[in-house]
């Protein structure tokens, strides 16, 4: 079966450290893996994906993400958090054998203090 | 922002009703995916549409239907509503064949 897991429910860092938000998958097949943002009473917002390729892939707003393979991660990172980062993070994963079914994780809410 | 517009922005219901809830898909984009997400959680896949039929659906009873129309746009209607349906309802769109979904600001629908 098709799964995500996000660990931490809440993250907490300082202005201008790094961060990390972690996620790990479970999938049949090669994974598709994204990360998407919400604030608060919106939508998601696309930051970025892995389908094949570099194991960091780069995506907006600064962040990137770090694809294990042999840890079954996807982790997403930034070098210096932002206040204005503060939100809530959703790993999600394409379904291998139904390309049309995505699963998200539960969320990691991060908060950034000045 | 991405293109994808929901309509209505917030719904009260009772419980028994039914509800139609539409999306507006970005544009050039023909498949529609939508999502509930319950409070405090990740969004969970309802179904997605592609050439006006069903292409796919999660764990959802079938009292969670849905259209497509010609011109892209989505329906989900609920029929017989329960409590536990109150969520934010999100709409989805993408190009078929391509992996990343655009989402729109969706529906928070209460049922009481």
């Amino acid at each position: 079966a098709q799964s995500v897991a996000q660990p931490e429910d809440q993250v907490n860092v300082a202005e201008g450290n790094p961060l990390t938000v972690k996620c790990t998958y479970s999938v049949s097949g090669n994974p598709y893996l994204f990360w998407y943002v919400q604030y608060p009473n919106r939508g998601l917002q696309f930051l970025l994906k892995y389908i094949t390729g570099d194991n960091l892939v780069k995506g907006s707003y600064g962040f990137e993400a770090e694809f294990n393979k042999s840890q079954t991660s996807f982790h997403l990172k930034k070098p210096s958090a932002l206040v204005s980062d503060s939100a809530l993070y959703f790993c999600a994963v394409r379904d291998g054998g139904n390309f049309n079914k995505f699963y998200f994780g539960s969320g990691t809410k991060l908060n950034v203090k000045p | 922002e991405t293109g994808v517009t929901q309509s209505p922005t917030h719904l009260i219901k009772t419980r028994g009703q039914q509800v139609t809830l539409r999306c507006s898909s970005q544009s050039g984009h023909n498949t529609v995916s939508w999502y509930q997400q319950a409070l405090g959680q990740g969004p969970q896949f309802i179904f997605q549409y592609y050439r006006e039929e069903e292409n796919g659906r999660g764990n959802f009873p079938p009292r969670f239907s849905g259209l497509q129309f010609p011109n892209y746009s989505s329906e989900l209607n609920v029929n017989a509503l329960e409590l536990d349906d109150s969520a934010l309802y999100l709409c989805a769109s993408s190009l078929a064949g391509r992996e990343t979904q655009y989402f729109g600001p969706g529906t928070r629908l209460l049922v009481l």
